[in-house]
């Protein structure tokens, strides 16, 4: 069954340390995303990429950064965690020009940053 | 500026009360309007996508509408499991990346 991964599920740690969120997707995408969400609150954007060695960034100011090396693999790194970061990162993945399907989404990283 | 808004913020309805959602928006050219159910503690669920108003859309008990300015996700007789925050989201033509609202949380008691 086609899937997007993402891990850790949680994650807790503390201010200043360099951190990585991975996403992997079975589907061969070539759309892949990385947004932001706090309860009760909208989905915003922090990167997207269109496919390998692409990457831009979205409306979300971000101290992170992503790669995309291979297409099932786009990880979020953030190379110095604030308490600011504390949120629920999402990962997404869709097909290039195909919106009659819309985005798959993981499971999500919940970070908190002590 | 675009922008989605999504009313009310929360409904609680008894089983088989049928309701609806809305979903305001402020678009430059719309391409797309999309509805995604969302789980506890998981990511969204893609539901429907809306390409251009009088547009319909059905699954199981419910029904995605569009118009020029809005969109309704109406319930029919609901059950417990569809309990959920539906998120509206919207893509403009001049620039492909999603704008979210902040979603309406639904709550069927049995």
């Amino acid at each position: 069954e086609a899937d997007i991964y993402q891990t850790p599920r949680y994650l807790v740690i503390g201010t200043g340390k360099k951190i990585t969120l991975e996403c992997s997707q079975t589907m061969g995408h070539d759309k892949m995303y990385w947004y932001q969400q706090d309860p009760g609150m909208e989905l915003h954007l922090i990167h997207y990429s269109y496919g390998v060695n692409s990457t831009e960034k979205g409306d979300l100011s971000s101290e992170s950064t992503v790669s995309r090396i291979r297409t099932e693999h786009f990880p979020l790194t953030l190379e110095s965690a604030r308490p600011s970061h504390t949120s629920q990162y999402l990962c997404a993945s869709s097909e290039l020009g195909d919106s009659n399907y819309g985005y798959t989404f993981g499971s999500g990283t919940r970070l908190t940053v002590v | 500026e675009d922008q989605v808004t999504q009313s009310p913020e929360a409904l609680r309805l008894q089983e088989g009360e049928s309701s609806s959602l809305n979903c305001s928006y402020t678009v430059s050219g719309l391409r797309g309007l999309f509805w995604y159910r969302q789980d506890p503690g998981k990511g969204p669920e893609f539901l429907f996508t809306l390409y251009s108003a009088g547009e319909e859309k059905e699954k199981e008990r419910l029904k995605a509408t569009l118009t020029k300015k809005e969109s309704f996700l109406h319930i029919t007789a609901p059950k417990p499991e569809d309990s959920a925050t539906y998120l509206c989201a919207v893509q403009a033509d001049s620039n492909y990346q999603l704008i979210w609202g902040a979603g309406t949380k639904l709550i069927i008691k049995p």
